[in-house]
């Protein structure tokens, strides 16, 4: 299986701030990588999916990059609302495995 | 749009049986593969079981292969899971999502196993 690790797992920012979260994939999967918000009680949202293509109706402070091995998810001004927890997520192949998580905290 | 409508979650108690089902609206279900996933409460995310758009490639997680079995009716735009010998580490909140290019899941439904 693939495993994925994100990092880190928890990271306090402020409104306004830069946030890069990274994931790195145990071996290639190209460009096969997802990435996702959730929120207490809610289901994952997709933002970003083929490593770098943003989901129709994300705000453009997303970003994705990456290839290969390495990738991350730039949020480039901080708003309220992000805060929540994030995920990448491979699917190169059909077990789908997950990061384990990034939440983003008020600082 | 896309809607995923999961149903059939509730407590059960260990050992005991549950089916799930996931109604699809809003795009053409036959031409989409599925997964059924779970969230820990608490905790991350995991994937469960993997169903091709033709109904005919079937994979599932080591955590439930041999209790859990995925199917669908492309008939009736619904996707299920059959969950046998449910165990305490089972309780999570299930999702279907439709797989094209990253996941769009359903709102979720809370599996507890319990005595």
């Amino acid at each position: 299986d693939i495993q994925m690790t994100q990092s880190p797992s928890t990271l306090s920012a402020s409104v306004g701030d830069r946030v890069t979260i990274t994931c790195r994939a145990s071996q290639s999967i190209s460009y096969y990588l997802a990435w996702y918000q959730q929120k207490p009680g809610k289901a994952p949202k997709l933002l970003i999916y083929k490593a770098s293509s943003l989901e129709s109706g994300v705000p453009s402070r997303f970003s994705g990059s990456g290839s290969g091995t390495l990738f991350t998810l730039t949020i480039s001004s901080l708003q309220p609302d992000d805060f929540a927890t994030y995920y990448c997520q491979q699917y190169k192949s059909y077990s789908g495995m997950f990061g384990q998580g990034t939440k983003v905290e008020i600082k | 749009q896309v809607q995923l409508v999961e149903s059939g979650g509730g407590v059960v108690q260990p050992g005991r049986s549950l089916r799930l089902s996931c109604a699809a609206s809003g795009f053409t279900f036959s031409s989409y593969s599925m997964y059924w996933l779970r969230h820990y409460p608490g905790k991350g995310l995991e994937w469960v079981a993997f169903m091709s758009a033709d109904g005919i490639n079937k994979y599932y997680a080591d955590s439930v292969k041999g209790r859990f079995t995925i199917s669908r009716d492309n008939s009736k735009n619904t996707l299920y899971l059959q969950m046998n010998s449910l165990r305490t580490d089972d309780t999570a909140v299930y999702y279907c999502a439709r797989n094209a290019n990253g996941l769009t899941w359903g709102q979720g439904t809370l599996v507890t196993v319990s005595s």
